[in-house]
């Protein structure tokens, strides 16, 4: 089985600042890796994901993620944040043998001007 | 229509109603989900379903029946819900690859629809 944390409910940060969002993640096969966003009364969208090669994912809306198998980590980036990226993000991930993505706990970003 | 597209958007319910959430997906995909999100708790996966067969059911309570006409299409019958079954319903679509073990590469969401049970 596998299982994803991420290990902060909410991230405040000011506009234009820099903001990182961690994720773990266990499993004991090979996985993919996924961050989705969802704005107020929305559903999910992909932000990036990782599925094989180089381990930085570049994705929409200016975000890139790191894959590191020796952490098990999987961080989202985003070197300038705006207003329009208050949200909450999710951490995602498929292993084989299991159709389904399992998904952290979420994390709320708050952008502040 | 594109993406994946669940009606109702949003649903009050009594307890003892009986009423249905759709989903349609628009990109041939072969296998359809429906999520769970409640306030404060993590996306439960609920049902799969891949090329109209139920493949997982995570425990759910029998009040939830789902159903999958064809790989297009993904119902979840609702009968005699409680309070805390209000939630933000998911459905989902991914294109399986048998290859890979059937990882699931990405997995593409509709809009959810709101439920509330009073």
């Amino acid at each position: 089985a596998q299982s994803v944390t991420q290990l902060d409910s909410q991230v405040p940060v000011f506009e234009e600042a820099p903001v990182e969002l961690r994720c773990n993640y266990s499993s004991s096969v090979s996985v993919y890796l996924f961050w989705y966003v969802q704005y107020p009364n929305q559903g999910l969208q992909l932000l990036l994901k990782y599925l094989s090669g180089s381990t930085l994912v570049k994705g929409i809306n200016g975000f890139e993620a790191e894959f590191n198998k020796s952490q098990t980590s999987f961080h989202l980036r985003k070197p300038s944040v705006h207003i329009s990226d208050t949200a909450e993000y999710f951490c995602a991930v498929s292993a084989t043998g299991r159709r389904a993505l399992t998904f952290g706990s979420g994390t709320r970003l708050q952008v502040q001007p | 229509e594109t993406g994946v597209t669940q009606t109702p958007r949003h649903l009050v319910m009594g307890m003892t109603n009986k009423k249905s959430l759709k989903c349609e997906q628009h990109l041939g995909h072969n296998a359809m989900y429906w999520y769970k999100q409640s306030a404060k708790k993590p996306l439960e996966l609920m049902f799969v379903y891949n090329f109209k067969e139920q493949t997982e059911n995570n425990s759910v309570p029998s009040r939830f029946s789902p159903e999958c006409p064809n790989s297009s299409h993904l119902f979840l019958h609702l009968h005699t819900l409680q309070p805390e079954d209000s939630a933000l319903y998911l459905c989902a679509s991914s294109q399986d690859l048998p290859g890979q073990g059937f990882m699931n590469t990405e997995a593409f969401f509709g809009q959810g629809t709101r439920l509330t049970v009073v």
